[in-house]
């Protein structure tokens, strides 16, 4: 089945760095979301790209997907102590189906 | 307006025994999905119903594990004879019409399912 894979697993930060963290897929995606989790909550919906090379930002967060629809990156600038969580990539498993494949997820950690 | 609930919120079973867990969905929602996550992992992906019909549940590990949502609103997610290695924390998600509407997914905050 399709997979997602992220990297980096684990992120520390200086409170104030930036933040990027990469999905890679070897299929082309049809779409491909990004959720946030926070430590002991439930994932919460960022944003959805769709077109090749389309970039979305949100405030400090900037989302990007490639050109050939198979990656795609968060990068998040000058973090917060609110942005600490999990950020997880996510995309509709093959076959038209509507089951979001999720990627293993990169975990920020920041450091005040 | 309520989010996506789910209840219990913690399920402490034994080996063995019988499970439901409960999700109830945002109003007006179609779509509805179930999902699994284990310590460090994102959501895995159980099943998926489009109204009262289960679309997708490719995502169901074994037949002991089936799901139901016979008015097109609450569901249930049924574990028979659990095992320890179903201990997870069980998500359920609802969306306004599936995929073609954007897709974003409201997440309910899980059941922690223990089994001993």
């Amino acid at each position: 089945g399709q997979q997602v894979m992220q990297i980096p697993q684990y992120q520390h930060v200086q409170e104030g760095e930036d933040f990027t963290t990469y999905c890679n897929s070897s299929t082309t995606l049809s779409n491909i979301q990004w959720y946030k989790q926070r430590p002991g909550g439930h994932p919460v919906f960022l944003i959805q790209l769709v077109k090749s090379g389309e970039v979305k930002k949100q405030k400090r967060l900037t989302f990007q997907f490639g050109e050939a629809k198979k990656n795609s990156s968060l990068h998040i600038t000058a973090t917060q102590t609110t942005d600490v969580g999990t950020y997880f990539c996510a995309a509709f498993s093959g076959g038209g189906a509507d089951g979001l494949t999720f990627g293993k997820g990169t975990h920020l950690i920041i450091q005040p | 307006g309520a989010g996506v609930s789910q209840t219990p919120s913690n399920k402490v079973t034994e080996k063995g025994k019988y499970v439901e867990l409960r999700c109830d969905p945002i109003s007006g929602h179609t779509a509805l999905y179930w999902y699994r996550q284990s310590l460090g992992q994102g959501p895995e992906f159980l099943i998926y119903f489009q109204g009262t019909g289960a679309a997708d549940d490719s995502g169901l590990p074994n037949d002991r594990f089936f799901a139901v949502r016979p008015e097109g609103s609450v569901s249930t997610l049924k574990i028979q004879r659990t095992e320890r290695g179903d201990s997870a924390v069980y998500l359920c998600a609802s969306s306004l019409n599936g995929r073609d509407n954007g897709g974003e997914q409201y997440f309910g905050p899980g059941t922690r399912l223990t089994v001993t």
